[in-house]
């Protein structure tokens, strides 16, 4: 049984960067894509990036300048960095394993950016 | 980047209702399509992908149709606890773009 948990800081101040750990059990990286994905308070899912057993990344355009996605297989774990956050990175941040869709999530982690 | 739109974007519905939602791709995604399902203060959870492959465990009243352009998912029969809201998303090409969503609510 597969299963995602992910932990990191949940308040953080304008400019500060955002950095969230999951970690995977039951399951091999190979042959997934590791994503990440968030969902600002009261609106609509996401896409941030992923990344491939590889170590090959994606990202949406609009955050790509600020963000990274690293893979660390020794310690099952892939991680997301997000600099100089502002209020608008305020939201619940997923990790998610894609084979065809996003079939295994975390448990989400609510991140807020506030002076 | 493609763009994935939904409608409606909330509906409501009686129990036992069929209900339908749609979602448009802005350019062929051939069948590179999932629906998603999240519950009130939920993590998503997966439905359908391929457009029209029921992910283990889901149950067989909703199903999903579509390719290239149009998609659909349907539940045959709404019931109580289908109460949520529906997110397209295409996984054809990055960004691995979500439609709006569509919340389903019982009348």
């Amino acid at each position: 049984q597969v299963q995602l948990q992910q932990w990191g800081a949940g308040l953080l101040k304008p400019s500060e960067t955002l950095s969230l750990t999951c970690a995977v059990y039951g399951g091999s990286f190979s042959g997934y894509y590791w994503s990440w994905i968030r969902q600002p308070p009261g609106k609509g899912l996401e896409w941030i990036g992923e990344i491939n057993h590889g170590g090959g990344t994606k990202y949406d355009v609009s955050l790509e300048s600020r963000v990274t996605i690293s893979l660390d297989m020794s310690n099952n774990h892939f991680s997301l960095k997000l600099t100089s956050v502002t209020a608008a990175d305020t939201a619940v941040y997923y990790c998610a394993r894609r084979g065809n869709a996003q079939d295994y999530w975390g448990q989400g982690t609510l991140v807020t950016v506030s002076s | 980047d493609i763009q994935m739109t939904q409608s409606p974007s909330s509906l409501s519905a009686s129990v036992g209702d069929r209900v339908t939602i749609t979602c448009r791709a802005s350019q062929g995604i051939s069948n590179y399509l999932a629906w998603y399902q999240q519950k009130p203060g939920k993590v998503p959870k997966l439905l359908i992908y391929a457009a029209s492959t029921l992910q283990s465990g889901v149950p067989s009243r909703f199903s999903g149709s579509g390719s290239g352009t149009d998609f659909t998912l349907t539940i045959r029969t709404l019931q109580p606890e289908d109460v949520a809201t529906y997110y397209c998303q295409t996984y054809y090409s990055a960004p691995l773009t979500f439609g709006g969503g569509t919340k389903v609510e019982i009348k």
